[in-house]
């Protein structure tokens, strides 16, 4: 069983540009979320998917929007992007224990913005 | 999510028992107390997670304070491999995002 992938590993883009980052969630797993990550932080809550509708969202501006397709993977796009969005990426696949929920992680898109 | 406190580092031996304390004083009756971890240049893994009893798995152990407003993540016998980020979180609602903070970075010298 595949457990979360995320392409491409890293990326380098100009300020101003556009990018798209895309995530295959653990076979079986409806419900994906994204994470950023600067260094030395813990992961920031960008928003989670669920039935190709954004469910929840962190504090992040609408430069930052997502999508979900019918087989449950996802993507993440960062428009206009600044310098400050040079970050790691992250994916996770959620599945629900009892009342709480288990997260699943890809090994991240590191992003540098220059 | 309920706001979690953890010391920002801490250090220990290799093959020694490590406790990595977390303090969460406003938790609810519903909160789940996850730990997870991050290795260098890796996702974060979960470990273990409770509600009011202690749990144990093959990775480490979960105490949890009977008034439920701290926890202590046990691992029995640290390793080189478990030098990491460390996070301790309180979630309750199943399908819903989990909230992570700074987190206790842990370092095992041999």
């Amino acid at each position: 069983d595949a457990g979360v992938t995320q392409s491409p590993t890293h990326l380098i883009k100009t300020r101003g540009q556009q990018v798209t980052l895309r995530c295959s969630p653990k076979s079986g797993h409806d419900t994906v979320s994204w994470y950023q990550q600067a260094l030395g932080q813990g992961p920031q809550f960008i928003f989670q998917y669920y039935e190709e509708e954004e469910r929840q969202r962190g504090n992040f501006p609408d430069r930052f929007s997502g999508h979900q397709f019918p087989n449950y993977s996802s993507e993440l796009n960062v428009n206009a992007l600044l310098l400050g969005d040079s970050a790691l990426y992250l994916c996770a696949s959620i599945i629900r224990d009892r009342g709480s929920s288990e997260a699943f992680f890809g090994q991240g898109t590191r992003l540098t913005v220059v | 999510d309920a706001k979690t406190t953890q010391p920002n580092s801490m250090e220990s031996n290799e093959e020694e028992p490590v406790h990595l304390p977390c303090n969460h004083s406003t938790i609810s009756g519903t909160d789940y107390i996850h730990w997870y971890r991050q290795l260098p240049s890796q996702g974060p893994e979960y470990v273990i997670h409770g509600l009011t009893s202690n749990v144990n798995n093959r990775m480490a152990s979960l105490a949890i304070a009977e008034d439920r407003k701290s926890s202590t993540l046990i691992l029995h016998r640290a390793t080189l491999r478990d030098a990491a980020v460390y996070y301790c979180i309180l979630h309750n609602q199943a399908g819903t995002a989990l909230i992570f903070g700074k987190g206790t970075t842990l370092s095992v010298s041999s």
